[in-house]
C-alpha cells in the first residue's frame, strides 16, 4: 500500500482566489492522480501528474484552471485558480503502486464562498 | 468507452444482517474491478480487488466480492454487517494492464441500524 498526505484537510475560500493543495507519499511512485468528488457525486479524474514532463488532463479540464506540479516522484500539487463556488468539492490525489492498484490519500474539502 | 453502474444509491441494514451491494460494468476487454469504501470525511480506502483467477476475492473488514463475467457484475457481500461498515462505497473498473483510467461508479451509501 502506500501511505498518503495531503494538505490542507479542508479550506474556506472566497471566490476568484486560488488554493494550492500538497500530496505527499511515502515511498517514490511513477504514476499520481488527481480527481475531483463534488458534493453527493463519485470521482471524476482531473488529471495524471507526471513527473519531469506536463500533465495529462482529462476532457473538461484544463492546465490554466488546475495547473499541476510534479517536481520529484514523492510530491504534487493541484492548484484551483479563480475559484468559484462550482468549484466546492473534495479533491483527492492517488497513487498507482504495485499490481496496477491506485491508493488514495484523505482528501481536501474545499467550500468557495 | 467504460462505465461502471451501481443501481442502490442508498441501503439501510440491520447490525448484524448480511449485505450486498451491487456493481454492473460495461467494457470491452477483461477489467480489473476495485471496491473502495469512502467513510464520512476520509478518502478512499481500497476493500478488495479482482484482476484474474479465483472469482470469489477476500478483502479486509471482512468483505468479499464475487466475479460473474456473464453478468458483469461484482457484488461486494459480507455476512455480519457492524455499525462501523457505515459509509459509501465505490465500485471501479479499470483496463488490464493499467490503473491509470480508472472509472467510479455513482457509490451506494450503507446505512446500519443498531
Amino acid at each position: 500500500s502506500a501511505v498518503i498526505s495531503q494538505k490542507p484537510s479542508r479550506d474556506i475560500c472566497q471566490r476568484g482566489t486560488s488554493l494550492t493543495i500538497q500530496c505527499q507519499v511515502d515511498s517514490q511512485v511513477t504514476m499520481m492522480f488527481w480527481y475531483r468528488q463534488q458534493p453527493g457525486q463519485s470521482l471524476t479524474l482531473i488529471a495524471t501528474a507526471n513527473q519531469g514532463s506536463e500533465a495529462t488532463y482529462e476532457s473538461g479540464f484544463v492546465i490554466d484552471k488546475f495547473p499541476i506540479s510534479r517536481p520529484n516522484l514523492t510530491f504534487s500539487t493541484l492548484t484551483v485558480s479563480n475559484m468559484s463556488p462550482e468549484d466546492s468539492s473534495i479533491y483527492l490525489c492517488s497513487v498507482r503502486k504495485v499490481a496496477d492498484t491506485q491508493y488514495f490519500g484523505p482528501g481536501t474539502r474545499l467550500t468557495v464562498l | 468507452a467504460q462505465s461502471v453502474t451501481q443501481p442502490d444509491i442508498h441501503i439501510t441494514v440491520s447490525e448484524g444482517a448480511s449485505l450486498e451491494l451491487r456493481c454492473n460494468y460495461s467494457y470491452g476487454a477483461t477489467p480489473y474491478l476495485f471496491w473502495y469504501v469512502q467513510s464520512p470525511g476520509q478518502g478512499l480506502q481500497l476493500l478488495l480487488k479482482y484482476f484474474s483467477g479465483d472469482t470469489l476475492v477476500q478483502g479486509i473488514k471482512g468483505f468479499e466480492a464475487e466475479f460473474k463475467r456473464s453478468q458483469s457484475s461484482f457484488n461486494l457481500r459480507k455476512p455480519s454487517v457492524h455499525w462501523s461498515d457505515a459509509a459509501e462505497y465505490f465500485c471501479a473498473v479499470g483496463p488490464s494492464g493499467s490503473a491509470r483510467q480508472l472509472t467510479f461508479g455513482s457509490g451506494t451509501q450503507l446505512t446500519v441500524l443498531p
